[in-house]
């Protein structure tokens, strides 16, 4: 019944190394989004996706890339990971993007991917 | 530029009432966002405000002045699970979501 899962909770790998992480979402919703959650508790969106557009947050690096396999998935994919790539990173859906009653615009998050750099 | 002030931290009592605000700046509005989170757990909403005004929901009430940019969460007959942060996020006029850094309430029995 989990609505928004994300694989792996705990990811600890070396610096240099690529890694991906996967986000599925069950409800239905039209839009995905990551973000990232540094040590002082930001929380940055990174991308914003669904079938028609790709927000693009211009301060997040090339290295970051979404890959979205059907509208249920959205996954992150961190080539040449570097120490300050450590934080959690949180995957999230809501209903569509633009407009509408509160509903649909609330973002139900998954329980975020603690990623360590060493 | 786009931004959200909230205070870093604030302390209160078991049973007692909490006020935290929030000032918002960014370009086009769509909506005012609460959610609470707790340590090493994700997000969850509380509340929307798009029209000016006090919504409430239960012990939590949120309240929006768009003229002034600011809103504010007001947590009543607060109970040791109310121990969290507490994220005030803008909606802009590209729908995009703007947080603060949250505000991370310590309930003291």
């Amino acid at each position: 019944d989990t609505a928004v899962s994300q694989t792996p909770k705990y990811l600890v790998t070396q610096m240099g190394n690529d890694k991906s992480i996967k986000c599925e979402q069950n409800l239905g919703h039209d839009t995905m989004y990551w973000y990232k959650q540094d040590s002082k508790k930001f929380l940055k969106i990174m991308f914003s996706y669904n079938n028609k557009e790709l927000i693009i947050n211009e301060t997040v690096p090339n290295r970051f890339s979404p890959k979205s396999p059907d509208k249920a998935h959205l996954n992150l994919h961190i080539n040449s990971l570097e120490l300050g790539d450590s934080a959690v990173y949180f995957c999230a859906s809501s209903p569509q993007t633009s407009g509408g009653p509160s509903s649909y615009n609330e973002q139900f998050f998954g329980p975020g991917t603690r990623l360590t750099v060493l | 530029g786009q931004n959200i002030d909230q205070p870093t931290e604030m302390t209160a009592t078991e049973g007692a009432i909490v006020q935290i605000n929030c000032t918002y700046q960014t370009s086009g509005f769509n909506g005012l966002f609460w959610y609470q989170q707790h340590a090493g757990e994700a997000p969850t909403f509380l509340s929307y405000n798009v029209l000016d005004g006090l919504e409430e929901k239960g012990r939590f009430s949120s309240f929006l002045s768009r003229s002034k940019g600011y809103s504010y969460l007001l947590l009543k007959e607060l109970q040791m699970k109310d121990s969290a942060s507490y994220l005030c996020a803008a909606m802009d006029s590209n729908y995009q979501l703007i947080w603060g850094a949250g505000t991370k309430l310590i309930i003291k029995p």
